[in-house]
């Protein structure tokens, strides 16, 4: 069974610290990795994608991929209260369907 | 360009009775993909079309039924309602990009959703 494994949270960070978000997958051959975020009675939005291993900046935000630990992670520099939302991780085998996580609820104190 | 629509946004059913859920998108996508999300179970896929004319199950197919009508189009059909089956629905679309050594990207693009509640 491929599984995605996040800590439900809710994570709590003040605003303009640096929020952590983890992911571990259990499928080896896994080839792309995501962040999708979620605010409450909303649709995932993807807000950042990761193909190898390292680290992929996107203004606030930095995906970072250990493909031989099996961890992908997510964080948020300066983080504002527009950010508290649920982050999604998700990861796909080529040719083959995501597989989501039960997603890490944030939120950013003001 | 609205990326991925679905109809309607909101359905009560009573139990027994049979509805469709209705998506497309305008990205030009060959995949698409319906979702389930339940309080504490994540998102679960129900049925996916990796390209027009084919359809596959997902995790929980069972007491669906999909139509992939054309490219834009993927349907997701409830037979006979339970309540088991509320929850809030979402259609994705992707495509599949390549990069050097990967085959495959799958950046998948959601729906507003639709939110189904069973009597």
């Amino acid at each position: 069974q491929k599984e995605v494994e996040q800590n439900s949270g809710p994570l709590s960070v003040p605003e303009g610290a640096i929020a952590s978000l983890n992911c571990t997958y259990s499928d080896r051959g896994s080839q792309s990795f995501f962040w999708y975020r979620q605010y409450s009675g909303k649709s995932p939005e993807l807000i950042m994608s990761i193909y190898s291993n390292g680290d992929k900046e996107d203004g606030r935000f930095t995906a970072q991929l250990n493909k031989a630990s099996q961890y992908v992670s997510l964080l948020i520099r300066d983080s504002q209260p527009s950010d508290s939302a649920t982050y999604l991780c998700a990861v796909n085998q080529a040719g083959t369907a995501l597989i989501f996580g039960k997603g890490t609820t944030l939120s950013v104190s003001s | 360009n609205a990326g991925v629509t679905q109809t309607p946004k909101f359905q009560v059913l009573k139990t027994g009775q049979s509805m469709t859920l209705q998506c497309a998108q305008d990205m030009n996508h060959n995949s698409m993909y319906w979702y389930r999300q339940d309080p504490g179970m994540g998102l679960r896929l129900i049925y996916y079309s990796a390209s027009e004319g084919t359809t596959d199950k997902g995790e929980v197919p069972n007491g669906y039924n999909v139509s992939r009508l054309n490219k834009r189009e993927f349907s997701l059909r409830l037979e006979s309602a339970a309540p088991s089956q509320t929850s809030v629905y979402f259609c994705a679309s992707s495509d599949w990009l390549s990069s050097g050594y990967l085959s495959s990207y799958n950046e998948q693009f959601f729906g507003p959703g639709t939110r189904l509640t069973v009597l």
